[in-house]
């Protein structure tokens, strides 16, 4: 049984442009969030999704965008990239809107 | 509001020693606690939980308890080892929308 993945493993992004990172979740799972994590720090709640729609969101810019798929799969976007936004970016599914969470391996994102 | 206070770190300690890493939670309603690992270059994996006051979480050797009386959710082991050198995370899960707010993190490393 595959846990949640994510692709790709480590990404360099120059500043200024777009990037868009992929998570599939554990199966049967339905529900997919997304935290951003920091260097030395804690994830951050970006937003989830469920039924294709954002449900929830933290404090995040419009910069943040994502999508879920039919097939429960979700993209996180994120324009206009800032030396900031380097981090791990993490993906959690869960099966319904309350269920627990399993946490992926990270995409690591560097903006240069 | 939601918020997640944890020890500062780094840790480290001698094998065999006894471990205490503290953490205090804000929460509105009732959430449910967690403690996540994170190894080097690794996704967050699931330690223990408690759902509510009084439950204690267990694993690997590893508790907690669910203190609603002093808002803590301690983590605690007998005996180290080298192996457990890792990055701690206490978090909670405010149960009202499946968002899990994280501490910052404890570093410990564990010397033979």
């Amino acid at each position: 049984d595959a846990g949640v993945t994510q692709s790709p493993t480590h990404l360099i992004k120059t500043r200024g442009q777009q990037v868009t990172l992929r998570c599939s979740p554990k199966s049967g799972h339905d529900t997919v969030s997304w935290y951003q994590q920091a260097l030395g720090q804690g994830p951050q709640f970006i937003f989830q999704y469920y039924e294709e729609e954002e449900r929830q969101r933290g404090n995040f810019p419009d910069r943040f965008s994502g999508h879920q798929f039919p097939n429960y799969s979700s993209e996180l976007n994120v324009n206009a990239l800032l030396l900031g936004d380097s981090a791990l970016y993490l993906c959690a599914s869960s099966l319904g809107f309350l269920g627990e969470q399993y946490f992926g391996p990270g995409t690591r994102l560097t903006v240069t | 509001g939601n918020s997640v206070t944890q020890m500062e770190g780094p840790v480290t300690l001698s094998e065999e020693a006894f471990l205490t890493i503290n953490c205090t939670y804000t929460a509105t309603g009732y959430p449910s606690l967690f403690w996540y690992v994170q190894y080097p270059g690794e996704g967050l994996q699931l330690l223990l939980k408690a759902t509510k006051a009084d439950d204690k979480g267990s694993n690997k050797g590893f508790e907690a308890t669910y203190r609603k009386e002093t808002t803590s959710f301690h983590l605690e082991k007998g005996s180290v080892q080298v192996s457990d050198s890792a990055v701690y995370f206490c978090a909670l899960n405010s149960n009202t929308g499946n968002q899990f707010y994280f501490g910052t993190g404890t570093s410990l490393t564990v010397i033979p």
